[in-house]
Parts: C-alpha cells; structure tokens; sequence
C-alpha cells in the first residue's frame, strides 16, 4: 500500500496567522490519465470528514479561498492562509491513485 | 443534497458477521461509486471496499476475505457485511460516495463495538 506520511503530527496556531501541513506519499500519485489524485479532508470533533481539496488544488464547494492545496508527485502542502476559529481538528490528506486509497495519519491544528 | 445514513447493530460478539446498510437520500444512488471507510477510536482511516451502482466492486487487499459490499438500487442503499469480527474491528463506520479516486459526501458515522 502506499503510505502517506503527514507532518507535523500537531500544528498549534495563532488565530489570523498561517498554517501549512505536509504530506509525503512512498510512490508518485501521478495516474496513467495524467491526473494526481490527492485530496484534503478536515474533521472536526465527533464530526465525519468534510472533502476540503480534490486532484491536488481543487476546493470543494463552500470551501473558504483561504485553504490552497498545491504539490506534485510524491510531496503536497495544505496552506491555511489565515486561521480562524472554525479551522480546528484533524487534518487528512489521502491518495485515491492506486488501490487501495490510504490516509495520512491526520494533523491536529489547535489554536494556541 | 446528498445525504447518507448508516444503520445496524452497535455491538456485534466476537466470530460474528458486522452488517450496515447505508440510506442514500437527496440524489440516485446510480452513477456514482459507494464506499465504506472505517476509523479505530482515537486512529486514523481505513478504506474497506466501493461498489458500484451497477454491482463492480474492489476490496482492500487487507479485508478482502471477510468484506461483502452489496447494493440495492431500489432502496437506494448499499451494505456492507464484515465477518469473523474481532476487536480489532471496533470502529466507527463511515458510508461515503466515490470510491475509485475519491469521496465527498460522507455519512455521520456509526460506532460498531466488537465485544462479547
């Protein structure tokens, strides 16, 4: 399976600054269509995960312009350009490349 | 908008089979992939398997023996059924659309306990 590995593990934050979240995959997530499947997913507490990104740098409806997602083959960023409140949680990345789809460990982004 | 709705038992004794069923409603359920993804408590997720609308299917290698993932066009649901649970099963089960590259509407989760 690929794994993908998210860093940090916890990212306290300043509400108003920024946030940056990495995530590695062990293989290049460029498919044979020549798209990168890579999304974002944020889920707060006792919540179900809320698709934030999609193919890389794709916002889901009603996702604030403040999320961006960028990267390319095996190294992504999700960039929160400023926190607010209503941010908090985990944060998921997930490769839907090759089978079967695997999850990042998650990145808890608290306010400081 | 699309919403779904798992249901079925919250505790299921060890050796026995896990069954959900997931409501699809505010939309078709064909067209589009169905899947099932899992969370341990306080862990990250797990795919389990995706099913079409029209019956294909595919596996998580891992689960693969114990998985059937099954759909009902009429109800506009779909299931799925884990067997030979072991605590290690213990998970909240989540019901989600997409499946081959990704998901956007996710159910709110159901927690399934495995204990005897």
């Amino acid at each position: 399976d690929v794994v993908m590995t998210q860093s940090p593990l916890s990212l306290p934050v300043t509400l108003g600054q920024p946030a940056s979240i990495s995530c590695r995959s062990s293989q290049s997530l460029v498919y044979s269509d020549g798209n990168t499947y890579l999304n974002w997913f944020h889920q707060r507490p006792g919540q179900s995960p809320r698709r934030l990104i999609y193919k890389v740098s794709n916002w889901d409806s009603g996702v604030p312009d403040r999320f961006s997602g960028s990267g390319s083959g095996t190294d992504f960023t999700l960039k929160i350009s400023r926190v607010e409140a209503e941010d908090v949680g985990v944060y998921y990345c997930m490769q839907g490349t090759h089978w079967p789809p695997t999850f990042g460990g998650g990145t808890k982004v608290e306010i400081k | 908008q699309v919403q779904l709705q798992e249901s079925g038992p919250g505790l299921v004794k060890p050796s026995e089979t896990l069954s959900l069923a997931c409501t699809v409603s505010g939309g078709s359920i064909s067209s589009y992939f169905w899947s099932w993804i899992r969370q341990p408590p306080g862990k990250g997720l797990e795919w389990i398997a995706y099913i079409s609308y029209s019956g294909i299917t595919n596996y998580n290698p891992s689960l693969k023996s114990r998985v059937t993932i099954s759909v009902e066009t009429s109800k506009n649901q779909f299931s799925l059924k884990l067997s030979s649970v072991t605590a290690a099963d213990t998970a909240v089960y989540y019901c989600a659309r997409g499946g081959v590259d990704t998901v956007d509407y996710w159910g709110q989760g159901t927690l399934v306990t495995v204990s005897s």
